[in-house]
């Protein structure tokens, strides 16, 4: 069954500390993994994609990793900011899996002064 | 350049009732998918259409339907609503097919189903 999991389910933070989002998953063959932040009622807005050949992938103070052998991604983000209280989502799709994406169920991360 | 864009934001309906949701995509864009996404949930893919035909179809059960009309706007539509179809349903907009396309999300219709 494909599947993506993340964790931590929910996170609190200090303004201007860094933290680390992690997802596995199950998707196989893998074809590509994005990272996506969701304010509350709004729609998703990509942060990151990565294929099966990059390892990482940077976007200001975002930056995602692959470990495509072990079927894992992280979201590094640096020097929190009160906006980047959101929550994050990993998605991946398959070679097999016709036009389907696989949402995780999201991290949810609060920032505080 | 306008993003994507649904309608209507908020909707109320009961139980039993038909619900249509409509989705405008980004200029240019020939796909729209279709999610559901129950509260603390990640989106579910319900469909995807290309050039006006379904090129993809989630696990959902037969009263949800969508069609994509000639300029590439598209609707969903949701008979004898449930409890459990109360949702936030998003719309996301692509160039083409196909899992390398970005996609672009609409900010979504809040559907409370009492």
């Amino acid at each position: 069954k494909n599947q993506v999991e993340q964790s931590p389910q929910s996170l609190i933070i200090l303004e201007g500390k860094n933290c680390t989002l992690q997802c596995n998953y199950t998707v196989s063959p893998f074809s590509n993994l994005r990272w996506y932040k969701q304010d509350t009622g709004r729609g998703p807005v990509s942060l990151t994609i990565m294929t099966f050949s990059e390892n990482t992938k940077s976007n200001g103070r975002y930056t995602a990793t692959l470990d495509a052998d072990t079927k894992q991604s992280s979201l590094h983000i640096t020097a929190s900011q009160l906006s980047d209280s959101a929550s994050y989502i990993c998605v991946v799709s398959g070679k097999n899996t016709g036009n389907q994406f696989y949402f995780g169920t999201g991290t949810s991360l609060t920032v505080i002064p | 350049d306008a993003g994507v864009t649904q309608s209507p934001t908020h909707l109320i309906k009961t139980r039993g009732q038909h619900v249509t949701l409509r989705c405008s995509p980004i200029s240019g864009h020939k796909s729209v998918s279709w999610y559901q996404q129950v509260l603390g949930q990640g989106p579910q893919f319900i469909f995807q259409y290309y050039e006006k035909e379904e090129r993809g179809r989630g696990n959902f059960p037969d009263r949800f339907s969508a069609r994509q009309f000639p300029n590439y706007s598209s609707e969903l539509n949701v008979n004898a609503l449930l409890l459990g179809d109360s949702a936030l349903y998003l719309c996301a907009s692509s160039l083409m097919t196909g899992v390398y396309n970005e996609q672009f999300f609409g900010p979504g219709t809040r559907l409370t189903v009492l």
